[in-house]
C-alpha cells in the first residue's frame, strides 16, 4: 500500500540556519510528489510538486527538493530559514487514479529568532 | 479569484448531535475533495465529487458520514450522529481538470464533547 512517512514530527532551527525536512514514500510507481505548508489559520499551500525530470525541484518561498529515487526520498530543504517559515511541512504522494493524495503526518518547524 | 472557502471555522459540539460543513471551492473546479486530519496524524482522504457526482468515496469512515454535492457548486458534509473520534480537521479542496492542481481551504476544526 502507499504511504507516506515524515521521520521528524517537530524541528526546531534557528533563523538564518539552513534546513532539512525529511520525506520517505512508498509507492510502485513512478510517484507524484509534492510538499505542502499549512501556517497557521491558513490552508495548505503547495510549495512544489515532482512529476518528472529534473530531480532537483525548485518551489516558492526559497524551498527545494530532491526526488532520490534509490532511497524512496522526497526531502525538503531551504538553504537560509526565516521567521515566517515557521509553520507545518506535509510531504505527500499522488496515487494516481483520480488524483487523490495521501500525506505525511506532518512535520512542525519552530525557528528561533 | 477567491479561494475554497471553508465554514465554519470552528465548531464544537456534543456526543450524539449532528454537525454539517460546507465547502464552496473555486468556481468552475469541477474536482472537489473532502480530507481530514484527526489530532496529530497524517491528513487521510475522505471522498471526491466530479460535478455532482462522487468520483471516490472509499476514505468514508462510516454511514455515519453523509457528502452531497448539489448542482456540482459547493459540498456539505454532514456527520450524524457524531462521535468522539470524529473531531480534527476537515479540509476541502477544489481542482480544475484532470491535474492534482489542488487548492485548499483553511479547514473547519470540528471538535465533538
Amino acid at each position: 500500500a502507499q504511504s507516506v512517512t515524515q521521520p521528524d514530527i517537530h524541528i526546531t532551527v534557528s533563523e538564518g540556519a539552513s534546513l532539512e525536512l525529511r520525506c520517505n514514500y512508498s509507492y510502485g510507481a513512478t510517484p507524484y510528489l509534492f510538499w505542502y505548508v499549512q501556517s497557521p489559520g491558513q490552508g495548505l499551500q503547495l510549495l512544489l510538486k515532482y512529476f518528472s525530470g529534473d530531480t532537483l525541484v525548485q518551489g516558492i518561498k526559497g524551498f527545494e527538493a530532491e526526488f532520490k529515487r534509490s532511497q524512496s526520498s522526497f526531502n525538503l530543504r531551504k538553504p537560509s530559514v526565516h521567521w515566517s517559515d515557521a509553520a507545518e511541512y506535509f510531504c505527500a504522494v499522488g496515487s494516481g487514479g483520480y488524483n487523490k493524495l495521501i500525506f505525511g503526518a506532518g512535520t512542525r518547524l519552530a525557528v528561533h529568532p | 479569484e477567491a479561494g475554497v472557502t471553508q465554514f465554519p471555522s470552528h465548531s464544537v459540539i456534543e456526543k450524539g448531535q449532528t454537525v454539517t460543513l460546507r465547502c464552496d471551492p473555486i468556481s468552475g473546479h469541477d474536482n472537489l475533495y473532502w480530507y481530514r486530519r484527526v489530532m496529530g496524524k497524517e491528513i487521510k482522504f475522505l471522498l471526491h465529487f466530479v460535478k455532482e457526482s462522487k468520483q471516490d468515496e472509499s476514505g468514508m469512515p462510516n454511514n455515519r458520514f453523509l457528502a452531497e454535492r448539489t448542482g456540482g457548486t459547493y459540498s456539505t458534509l454532514k456527520v450524524q450522529p457524531a462521535e468522539l473520534e470524529d473531531s480534527g480537521v476537515y479540509f476541502c479542496a477544489s481542482s480544475q481538470g484532470s491535474s492534482y492542481g489542488y487548492t485548499f481551504g483553511s479547514g473547519t476544526r470540528l471538535t465533538v464533547v
